[in-house]
């Protein structure tokens, strides 16, 4: 079985330039989470939804993060515009469950992203 | 307030070694689940458990094995004779009701040296 699908794995990019992370979760899954990892800051959740509609957004850091779940099986993380402390791994990760979040995720292999 | 402590940053062990990976986390909540979560230098993160906190039973799995008690607040992963591909960044989290967030721990190290 796929497990969730991230693109793209790398990506370098100059800051002020737009990022777009995608998510393709595993098939039947109803939650879909949004993660990044940094060395200062460990693991933090950015977003997650639940039936494609976003639960809890307030871990998005700023006005430039924007996620959108247009329909079950695809996801959009979106940078714009992109600076240098956006530097981290993306993880998507889903879930099946009801509304509440009960933490077995299988999670993507991650989105590097470097802002130069 | 929700936190989960990992006070080992780094251990490094040699190949047959028992290592244990501690873990300490605080909430208020009565209704909590535990995990532990396993990062090969890949990178992907892989589920490895899951403990809700009505269950106290410690739990084997292979060389695996978990020791939960709710009167320390604590939840240690044991790793029997490892093994080189045991290398990796363990994580221990968290989630309740209360947040309805999974509340990652910083992470152990852990190296397993031939």
């Amino acid at each position: 079985d796929a497990g969730v699908i991230q693109s793209p794995r790398h990506e370098v990019t100059e800051m002020g330039q737009e990022v777009t992370l995608r998510c393709k979760p595993i098939s039947g899954h109803n939650s879909l989470f949004w993660y990044r990892q940094t060395m200062m800051r460990g693991l933090e959740l950015l977003i997650y939804f639940n039936n494609n509609v976003p639960i809890d957004d307030s871990g998005m850091p700023e006005d430039r993060f924007s996620a959108k779940m247009p329909n079950a099986s695809f996801s959009t993380l979106k940078i714009q515009p992109s600076e240098p402390r956006d530097s981290a791994v993306y993880f998507c990760a889903s879930s099946f469950g009801a509304k509440s979040n009960t933490g077995e995720l299988f999670f993507g292999e991650g989105s590097r992203l470097t802002v130069l | 307030a929700q936190k989960v402590t990992q006070a080992q940053t780094e251990i490094s062990v040699v190949e047959k070694e028992d290592v244990t990976l501690d873990c300490v986390y605080e909430t208020r909540d009565t209704t909590y689940y535990l995990f532990w979560y396993k990062q090969p230098p890949s990178g992907e993160l892989v589920f490895l458990i899951r403990r809700n906190s009505f269950d106290e039973q410690n739990e084997i799995s292979g060389r695996y094995s978990w020791n939960f008690q709710k009167s320390t607040s604590s939840f240690n992963f044991t790793i029997t004779a490892s093994q080189v591909v045991d290398s990796a960044v363990y994580f221990c989290a968290l989630v309740t009701g209360a947040t309805n967030k999974l509340i990652f721990g910083t992470g152990t190290l852990l190296a397993v040296q031939p």
